[in-house]
């Protein structure tokens, strides 16, 4: 499968635990998107990397997210002590080149903060 | 700030028949691209269609097209011949100057036998 993969595909912590997602996207895409997803609303856009280099991040990524994308490939998102508001799912998407092209979607991660 | 509102929740339609799905946006970006996003059950979200603002031309895929409306930012999904696949959350997103997509809340399609 070449598609955007993403692990774990469910997450279930303890409140004030801190979680780490990951994100594989297609092999030759330069760019990576992370999403929120809460139940019964369209994904939120988090941030985004083109190669290694984050390019822009949504005041919804609190102090407690961080995002990396180290070698340009694939990506981790981190939530440092969760709180029950986390709970969501997390979407990565790829893509190359500028708007032209559509962004590729993963499975998810779904986190619940109990 | 973009918005994207989707009016209708939940829509359902026979199979075989045509539904409409309805999309308004607010923007004060000139060019931009909008999108309509299918999401199945518990599968990932894939592109059913495409509209660059720039085209007066509506964009059509098999059985899908939209009636793309700048001056009323409207962009409606038509889906001819409704097969049982096509039951999904469809989301409307837009695109403007930045990479990032800004998605309506979705409207939740029944395909009925």
């Amino acid at each position: 499968d070449t598609g955007v993969s993403q692990d774990p595909r469910h997450k279930i912590t303890k409140r004030g635990q801190n979680v780490t997602f990951r994100c594989d996207p297609i092999s030759e895409h330069n760019r990576l998107y992370w999403y929120r997803q809460t139940l019964g609303q369209g994904p939120e856009f988090l941030t985004y990397f083109q190669n290694e280099a984050q390019l822009e991040k949504s005041r919804l990524l609190s102090d407690r997210f961080s995002a990396e994308r180290p070698k340009g490939s694939f990506s981790t998102l981190e939530i440092q002590r969760t709180e029950q508001g986390d709970s969501a799912m997390y979407l990565c998407a790829s893509n190359f080149g500028d708007t032209l092209y559509e962004q590729y979607f993963g499975p998810g991660t779904r986190l619940t903060v109990t | 700030a973009q918005t994207v509102t989707q009016s209708q929740p939940e829509m359902s339609v026979q199979e075989a028949e045509t539904v409409t799905l309805s999309c308004t946006y607010d923007t004060s970006e000139s060019d931009y691209y909008l999108f309509w996003y299918k999401q199945p059950p518990s599968r990932q979200m894939i592109l059913v269609i495409r509209q660059e603002a720039y085209k007066q031309q509506n964009a059509t895929e098999n059985r899908f097209s939209v009636n793309f409306q700048k001056a009323a930012k409207s962009f409606s999904l038509k889906i001819s011949d409704s097969q049982l696949g096509d039951a999904a959350m469809y989301f409307c997103a837009f695109q403007g100057g930045s990479e990032k997509l800004v998605f309506g809340k979705g409207t939740k399609l029944t395909v009925n036998p």
